[in-house]
């Protein structure tokens, strides 16, 4: 089975609205890491984050690993938001990434 | 500087012709990887580095190689191209394997066109 959850697979909020991004994994992962996408293909890192909760700008990222789960809050969205969130974690050697969250913001 | 380079952006390919990929870092990161990255799709790892070690996955063994002739370097190599290849081709480089520890740092991507 797939081994990093990701929910919804797809979101579209009116700018301004909050949105709670979902990550859920089967393993006993010791990091988790959320990844923005740029609609032209580059991966940028957003969160490093074992545990806890992390803050950057309008950006908050919440790990609770021994539920193996996380979650990525974005207030205030705006349309340059607008693109795909991924998670991942580290299993051994290397990280999996689960297939995304592709969220759309409209003016 | 925590910034990975890729050469070149965007790669258009012959079917059956060979395709070559660079990387670069110059963080002194032990460990270099490529992943491949389709349209809605999770990446996926290809293969990494680990100092001057090479590990492919299992499932794609037989279709990538890849060489690393000094610590910065790394590419990743096409024998035959095929128009499954098409996909973003994503490098990413940590400064130990153990990335339980440590975190990866992604470049921009290399879009390889098969035609």
């Amino acid at each position: 089975g797939q081994q990093v959850q990701q929910s919804p697979a797809s979101l579209v909020l009116q700018e301004g609205e909050n949105a709670e991004l979902q990550c859920n994994f089967s393993s006993t992962a010791t990091r988790l890491q959320w990844f923005y996408q740029h609609p032209g293909g580059r991966l940028v890192s957003l969160f490093y984050n074992p545990s806890g909760t992390k803050h950057t700008g309008r950006l908050t990222s919440t790990t609770v690993t021994n539920e193996r789960r996380g979650s990525l809050h974005i207030s205030s969205s705006q349309t340059t938001d607008s693109g795909t969130y991924f998670c991942a974690i580290n299993m051994g050697y290397k990280l999996t990434f689960g297939t995304g969250t592709s969220l759309l913001v409209d003016p | 500087d925590t910034t990975v380079k890729q050469n070149p952006r965007y790669k258009l390919a012959r079917v059956g012709k060979p395709v070559n990929l660079i990387c670069s870092q110059t963080m002194n990161h032990d460990t270099m990887y490529w992943y491949q990255k389709k349209p809605n799709q999770a990446p996926k790892l290809l293969l990494f580095y680990y100092d001057k070690i090479l590990n492919r996955e299992a499932d794609t063994f037989e279709k990538f190689q890849s060489s690393r002739p000094n610590n910065s370097f790394c590419s990743l190599y096409i024998g035959s191209a095929g128009l499954e290849y098409s996909a973003m081709y994503l490098c990413a480089s940590s400064r130990d394997r153990d990335i339980s520890s440590y975190e990866q740092y992604f470049g921009p991507g290399t879009r390889l066109t098969v035609l």
